[in-house]
């Protein structure tokens, strides 16, 4: 079936560092792909995706693109503040499927120090 | 517009106890979903709905049941907790643009089975 594997955590990195969080998936059929962040104590939101080979995603400095030759879509920021301190979910949705369901790496935490 | 809401957000059982999460959602959307997070796991599907009056069973169903008869509300049931279904509940809802889903999250239900 469908995966996501993820890098394991936990990742420090001192304020204005650059981050890569790695994520390969295996996946039938045509998956979107994403990534979700999660602050202590919330929910989940959204960061960025991409739907199809080779698009990238982009929001609020973190960038990835999917890479299908690969099955990866690595998450990159150039330089990271104390506040993007969270947990970090890769995720895609079934390809082939019409019902949306999302399957998720096992998070990355991240922690940024001043 | 909440977005999507869940209720309880905290909620202490004792084993063979039972009870009911209710998750809301503002936003007419058709796709609805319920996952647990455990430590290093990431999320799991329990349950999903792709319509009002539908549901089906996710990765890990076992112990759970649920109903859509609004669209706007999904409940997940828990007939006889066990301290196995100690977690974090999580709803979210999903738009639809093509085959491109997106999930929006609630802020969650920690669940403590003693």
């Amino acid at each position: 079936g469908d995966s996501v594997t993820q890098m394991e955590g936990p990742v420090t990195l001192s304020e204005e560092a650059f981050l890569t969080i790695n994520c390969t998936y295996t996946a039938t059929g045509y998956p979107s792909l994403f990534w979700y962040v999660q602050y202590p104590g919330e929910g989940l939101q959204l960061l960025l995706k991409a739907t199809k080979a080779d698009d990238k995603g982009s929001n609020k400095g973190f960038e990835a693109t999917y890479r299908k030759e690969t099955t990866s879509f690595h998450l990159e920021k150039g330089s990271v503040q104390v506040s993007d301190s969270a947990v970090y979910f890769c995720a895609l949705t079934d390809g082939s499927g019409n019902t949306g369901k999302l399957i998720f790496g096992q998070g990355t935490t991240l922690q940024v120090k001043p | 517009n909440a977005g999507v809401t869940q209720t309880p957000k905290f909620r202490v059982l004792k084993t063979g106890q039972s009870m009911t999460l209710l998750c809301a959602q503002d936003m007419n959307h058709e796709y609805m979903y319920w996952y647990r997070q455990d430590p290093g796991m990431g999320l799991r599907l329990i349950h999903y709905s792709v319509g009002e009056g539908t549901t089906a069973k996710g990765e890990v169903p076992d112990g759970y049941n649920v109903s859509r008869l609004k669209k706007q509300n999904f409940l997940l049931g828990l007939e006889s907790a066990a301290p196995s279904q100690t977690s974090v509940y999580f709803c979210a809802s999903s738009s639809r643009t093509g085959r491109v889903y997106e999930q929006y999250f609630g802020p969650g239900t920690r669940l403590t089975v003693t």
